[in-house]
């Protein structure tokens, strides 16, 4: 069975500060794993994917994600916020098919 | 490259209305294409997916239809809607083989009054 957690519903940061969102999965298979940002009324949008390559993933706005297997988590990281990056985040995970796991989402504050 | 359109972007329609919102995909052949919905606080779910012309798999019951007429343009419908058919949808698109990036339309805010 595959499952998403993010650990955090709401992460609130300065400007200029790092960013840690935090998601930590299950799943029986390899998984295809992804980071989704949605603005208000926009759809989402990608920031990066994992595809069992580098497990170190670079995004773009800055963005980068590590899979840590051991740890089971991919979590999202930058090392310093903008306003702009005030929006939800999305953990997903996708074991090919059509089965794909959301996460609840976390929100960013960021803070001027 | 690909771009995914999907229309109306909001609507407020009175409930026992009926309701269409389309999709249609650009710059790619034989696409999965998929509708979610997005109801607050709920996350994501997935209503109905699509591999090819008049094929259509549910994912839940409810009082929506899908249909998908050409290869890259999907509608989501309802004959009469009700109060909890009220969310945000999104559309989106994937290749056709693996556990591929799924690309989202900027969405269609549904009221129902």
């Amino acid at each position: 069975a595959q499952s998403v957690t993010q650990l955090d519903s709401h992460v609130s940061v300065s400007e200029g500060t790092p960013v840690l969102l935090r998601c930590n999965y299950s799943s029986s298979y390899s998984p295809s794993l992804f980071w989704y940002v949605q603005h208000p009324n926009k759809g989402l949008q990608l920031l990066l994917k994992y595809t069992s390559a580098a497990t170190l993933v670079k995004g773009i706005n800055g963005f980068e994600a590590e899979f840590k297997k051991s740890e089971t988590s991919f979590h999202l990281t930058k090392p310093s916020a903008h306003m702009s990056d005030a929006a939800e985040y999305f953990c997903v995970v996708r074991t090919g098919g059509f089965k794909t796991i959301f996460g609840a989402g976390t929100r960013l504050f960021v803070k001027a | 490259s690909q771009t995914i359109h999907q229309w109306p972007a909001t609507l407020v329609q009175p409930v026992g209305s009926p309701l269409s919102l389309e999709c249609t995909v650009e710059g790619t052949s034989n696409p999965n294409l998929y509708w979610y919905r997005q109801a607050a606080g709920r996350g994501l779910q997935l209503l109905f997916y699509s591999v090819g012309i008049g094929q259509i798999s549910s994912e839940v019951p409810q009082n929506l239809s899908a249909s998908r007429p050409q290869d890259r343009q999907f509608i989501l419908s309802s004959k009469k809607l009700l109060l909890s058919d009220s969310g945000f949808y999104l559309c989106a698109w994937s290749v056709r083989s693996g556990a591929n990036v799924l690309t989202f339309g900027a969405g269609s805010r549904l009221t129902v009054l």
